[in-house]
C-alpha cells in the first residue's frame, strides 16, 4: 500500500465552479501536510501546508485535514483558468525532513 | 536566475551510458533532495543529504548515486543508464530551520534513456 493516495484526475471544471482535491494516508505518524502546486514544465511550488488536524484559509484556498480518517483536502473557490495545473498532497514527520507525495491531481479550469 | 537550478533541462542517452545530473542553489539551505517524477507515481525520493557528510537513501535509489560537492552542489549520477530510468527529475532544498519543512524545486531535468 503506497503511503499517500491521489486521485490522477484529470479534473474539468468551468471558471468559477467550487474545486475539491482529496488526498488519503496511512502512516499516523504524519503532522505536517502540504499542498503543492505544478504548472506544466515546472517544479512543484509549495501553495499550503497545515500542521495537525484542522483548517487553513488563504485567500480563495482551504486546506483541511482529518487526522482521525487520515484524509486532506484543498478547496479552491471561484476557480480560475490560472488555477490550472497538476496538485500535488504531501505529507511528512516533524522530526524527519523527509516528505512523502501524492501522484497528483491534473485541473483544468475552462473559460 | 533561479534559486534552485538544474543542469542539463533536457537529456537523450543511450542504454549503458553514464548520465550526471547537476544541481545547484543559492538558498543557503542545508538540505537537499533528488527527487523522480513518473506519470501517475507522482514524486519519489531517490537521494537526500542534510549536509555535505551526510547522504541518505530515500525509496528508489537502486541504479543512482549522488555527491554532494559543497553546501551548494548536489549531484545525481546514472553509472549505467536503462531505459526505465527515463523520467523526469528534479532537485530540491529545504531550511532545517524552515517552518513546515517547505521544499524549493528546480525546474527539472527530463531524461531519456533509448
Amino acid at each position: 500500500q503506497k503511503e499517500v493516495e491521489q486521485d490522477p484526475g484529470p479534473l474539468s471544471v468551468p471558471e468559477g465552479a467550487i474545486v475539491s482535491l482529496n488526498c488519503t494516508y496511512s502512516n499516523s505518524a504524519f503532522q505536517y501536510f502540504m499542498w503543492y502546486r505544478q504548472y506544466s514544465r515546472k517544479g512543484p511550488e509549495l501553495l499550503m501546508y497545515t500542521y495537525s488536524s484542522g483548517n487553513k484559509e488563504d485567500g480563495r484556498f482551504t486546506a483541511q485535514v482529518d487526522k482521525s480518517s487520515k484524509y486532506i483536502s484543498l478547496f479552491i473557490r471561484d476557480s480560475q483558468p490560472s488555477d490550472s495545473a497538476t496538485y500535488l498532497c504531501a505529507m511528512g514527520r516533524v522530526s524527519f525532513n523527509k516528505f512523502y507525495f501524492g501522484s497528483g491531481t491534473k485541473l483544468n479550469v475552462k473559460p | 536566475d533561479a534559486d534552485v537550478t538544474q543542469t542539463p533541462r533536457n537529456r537523450i542517452t543511450k542504454t549503458g551510458k553514464r548520465i550526471m545530473l547537476e544541481c545547484s542553489q543559492t538558498k543557503g539551505h542545508d538540505r537537499m533532495y533528488w527527487y523522480r517524477q513518473d506519470p501517475g507515481l507522482g514524486l519519489q525520493l531517490i537521494y537526500y543529504s542534510f549536509d555535505v557528510k551526510d547522504i541518505n537513501k530515500g525509496e528508489i535509489s537502486d541504479g543512482y548515486s549522488v555527491s554532494r560537492q559543497a553546501q551548494a552542489k548536489f549531484s545525481l549520477s546514472l553509472e549505467s543508464a536503462i531505459p526505465n530510468q527515463t523520467a523526469l527529475y528534479f532537485c530540491a532544498t529545504s531550511d532545517a530551520g524552515g517552518e513546515g519543512g517547505e521544499l524549493f524545486f528546480g525546474e527539472g531535468s527530463r531524461l531519456t534513456v533509448l
